[in-house]
């Protein structure tokens, strides 16, 4: 069975750290991989996507793709309160479904 | 340009009931899927569709059906709900082409079986 893996969390972190937040997954055919967030009570809310192995960013976000090790995280440099929500990762192997983790809950620390 | 519209936010219904929930795509996208999330849980794949058609469908039983419309909005249909049907119910629409990957949510309709 398809599966993709995240530490539940909660992860702490100070304001103005660097929160890092990884996901495995377990199909080596996995083609796109995506980060969202989900603020309590609302929709998830896309962050970034990537597609290829290394390093894609924007702005304070940064997504790592390692498919060799079946891992993608992401970095979220100078974190600010409004950062805490729960992080899911999403990964499709090239049809139609997307397979998700449960999700990481963040909280960025005043 | 509009996002995805969910309708209705809120839902109350009696075991045994059935229930249709209502999506409209965000402008230019032909692709709608359905998610069931749980609470605590990732979203849950239910189906998509694509050009009106079904695309694809998770581990959801019959009672679990889906239209598309020629607008590209949808409609979730369930059938004999059951307690275990309460959950916030997600459609998110993609563009298509290479970034049909992409997924873009709407704010969700939230169930409650009774």
């Amino acid at each position: 069975q398809k599966e993709v893996e995240q530490n539940s969390g909660p992860l702490s972190v100070p304001e103005g750290a660097i929160a890092s937040l990884n996901c495995t997954y377990s199909d080596r055919g996995s083609q796109s991989f995506f980060w969202y967030r989900q603020y309590s009570g609302k929709s998830p809310e896309l962050i970034m996507s990537i597609y290829s192995n290394g390093d894609k960013e924007d702005g304070r976000f940064t997504a790592q793709l390692n498919k060799a090790s079946q891992y993608v995280s992401l970095l979220i440099r100078d974190s600010q309160p409004s950062d805490s929500a729960t992080y899911l990762c999403a990964v499709n192997e090239g049809n139609y479904q997307l397979i998700w983790g449960a999700g990481t809950k963040l909280i960025i620390k005043p | 340009e509009t996002g995805v519209t969910q309708s209705p936010t809120h839902l109350i219904k009696t075991r045994g009931q059935q229930v249709t929930l209502r999506c409209s795509s965000q402008s230019g996208h032909n692709t709608v899927s359905w998610y069931q999330q749980a609470l605590g849980q990732g979203p849950q794949f239910i189906f998509q569709y694509y050009r009106e058609e079904e695309n694809g469908r998770g581990n959801f039983p019959p009672r679990f059906s889906g239209l598309q419309f020629p607008n590209y909005s949808s409609e979730l249909n369930v059938n004999a709900l059951e307690l275990d049907d309460s959950a916030l119910y997600l459609c998110a629409s993609s563009p298509g082409g290479l970034s049909s990957y992409e997924q873009y949510f709407g704010p969700g309709t939230r169930l409650t079986v009774t």
